[in-house]
């Protein structure tokens, strides 16, 4: 059974540093597009950076330069480096997996939390 | 940056009723958007993929259609556990975007 496992998220100060990591499972995240999708508490998805079978990589406009994404082939993991996070990044962090060939998202894993905070 | 207005923002209907949902992109997206459901404290799950296509599961009383800047996510004979916020999405370019949502509530 597919399975998106996210982990590492956690409450942490403005300007700090957080390391989420996406475990897979029964699929390789080196031949599909892996993405990243957050949602602010009490608002809507919002989707944040992805990682395409090729190894290109892409990012919203408000985490350029702060966030970056990477993956594991030989650990089928796929990892987002957050650093210099601001009070506008607190939200859930899902991990989704792309359909074949595509950029949308058959499966999710139950997301996890991050708060920035002081 | 496509931007995805969705309409209405809440739609209130009764079980057996049609829902009717909207999604309208800022440029042709071609037939490359999706539709989710997301539940509170559950992941999205994907309902239509390519505009019109139903994902592996979904019940036939879920239907999308349209092409280019207009699409329209139905939900026939709604059942209480479709309550839900849905979500279009577009595929079509970088960055992705989704639109900011239709809340169903079944009365």
């Amino acid at each position: 059974e597919v399975q998106v496992l996210e982990s590492g998220g956690g409450l942490v100060e403005p300007g700090g540093s957080l390391r989420l990591s996406c475990a897979a499972s029964e699929f390789s995240v080196g031949s599909c597009v892996v993405s990243w999708i957050r949602q602010i508490p009490g608002k809507g998805l919002e989707w944040v950076s992805a990682i395409v079978a090729r190894g290109e990589t892409h990012y919203i406009d408000s985490v350029k330069g702060r966030f970056t994404i990477s993956r594991d082939t030989s650990q089928n993991t796929v990892s987002l480096q957050m650093n210099n996070l601001r009070v506008d990044d607190t939200a859930i962090y899902y991990c989704a997996k792309g359909r074949p060939s595509a950029s949308i998202f058959d499966y999710w894993g139950q997301g996890t939390l991050v708060t920035v905070s002081s | 940056e496509t931007v995805l207005t969705q309409s209405p923002a809440t739609l209130s209907l009764s079980p057996g009723e049609r829902a009717t949902l909207s999604c309208r992109a800022s440029q042709s997206v071609g037939i490359a958007l999706a539709w989710y459901q997301h539940k509170p404290g559950q992941a999205p799950s994907l309902l239509i993929y390519e505009a019109s296509n139903r994902a592996t599961g979904i019940p036939g009383r879920f239907s999308g259609s349209g092409s280019g800047t207009d699409f329209t996510l139905t939900i026939d004979s709604l059942e209480p556990e479709d309550s839900a916020v849905y979500y279009c999405q577009h595929r079509g370019s970088w960055p992705l975007t989704f639109g900011g949502g239709t809340k169903v509530e079944i009365k």
